[in-house]
């Protein structure tokens, strides 16, 4: 069964720095390609980033909105994903979602999700 | 304001059909990339219920399908059952922005 376990969430100051960790099982997650998607509170869903899997290539894509700020990174000897966030501003609270990529709707849809970890950036 | 548009709310009574748009443009649907579907129940994160504009994942009921035509995608949901009451999502890519899009959710209400 495929388990994907967000970590690492909480309260941070505007400008301050949290990295966000995901551990996955049940799947060969050396193969996957994986995504960050987060949800503001009452909002709808924000596609962050997709690192794709070493075999194809280890390309990361970022959304403009966290270009710069936002660093997508794994490490497949741990079966884990992060997401390091600097600079960061009171609207990127929200609750961060890792995802698998599917591979049948060719890496460009989220065919399984975790439970989230809650991101508040608050004064 | 989402780049995919969908409307805010839907209602149906129990045993109905509704459906939900996904509206585009040329740089997204339009250019041909494929529309995906998600359910968020309340609380919860969400799930893929259709991908690849009409294919369902194992264990979604053959209840929701899914078209495309043009720069737009509908979700239809038959057999309405108080269970679906939920939150969905569309989601497509977009060549000018290199991203992935959603669409600003939909909140299903069963009667």
């Amino acid at each position: 069964e495929v388990q994907l376990v967000e970590s690492g969430g909480g309260l941070v100051k505007p400008g301050g720095s949290l990295r966000l960790s995901c551990g996955a099982s049940g799947f060969t997650f050396s193969n996957a390609w994986m995504t960050w998607v987060r949800q503001a509170p009452g909002k709808g869903l924000d596609w962050l980033g997709r690192i794709k899997s070493k075999p194809a290539g280890g390309t990361i894509e970022y959304a403009a909105a966290v270009r710069g700020r936002f660093t997508i990174s794994r490490d497949d000897s741990k079966d884990t994903l992060y997401l390091q966030m600097n600079s960061l501003r009171t609207e990127d609270t929200a609750v961060y979602y890792c995802t698998t990529t599917g591979a049948e709707c060719g890496g460009d849809c989220s065919n399984f999700w975790g439970q989230g970890t809650l991101v508040t950036v608050s004064s | 304001q989402s780049v995919l548009t969908q409307p805010p709310s839907v209602s149906g009574a129990p045993g109905q059909r509704v459906t939900i748009s996904c509206t585009g443009s040329s740089s997204n649907i339009g250019a041909g990339y494929d529309v995906h579907w998600y359910q968020q129940l309340p609380g919860t994160a969400p799930k893929l219920l259709i991908y690849g504009n009409s294919n369902r994942p194992s264990g979604v009921p053959d209840r929701f399908s899914g078209s495309k035509s043009g720069t737009s995608a509908s979700l239809a949901i038959s057999g309405l059952q108080a269970e679906d009451e939920a939150d969905y999502y569309c989601q497509s890519c977009d060549s000018r922005l290199s991203n992935w899009v959603f669409g600003g959710g939909s909140k299903l209400t069963v009667l």
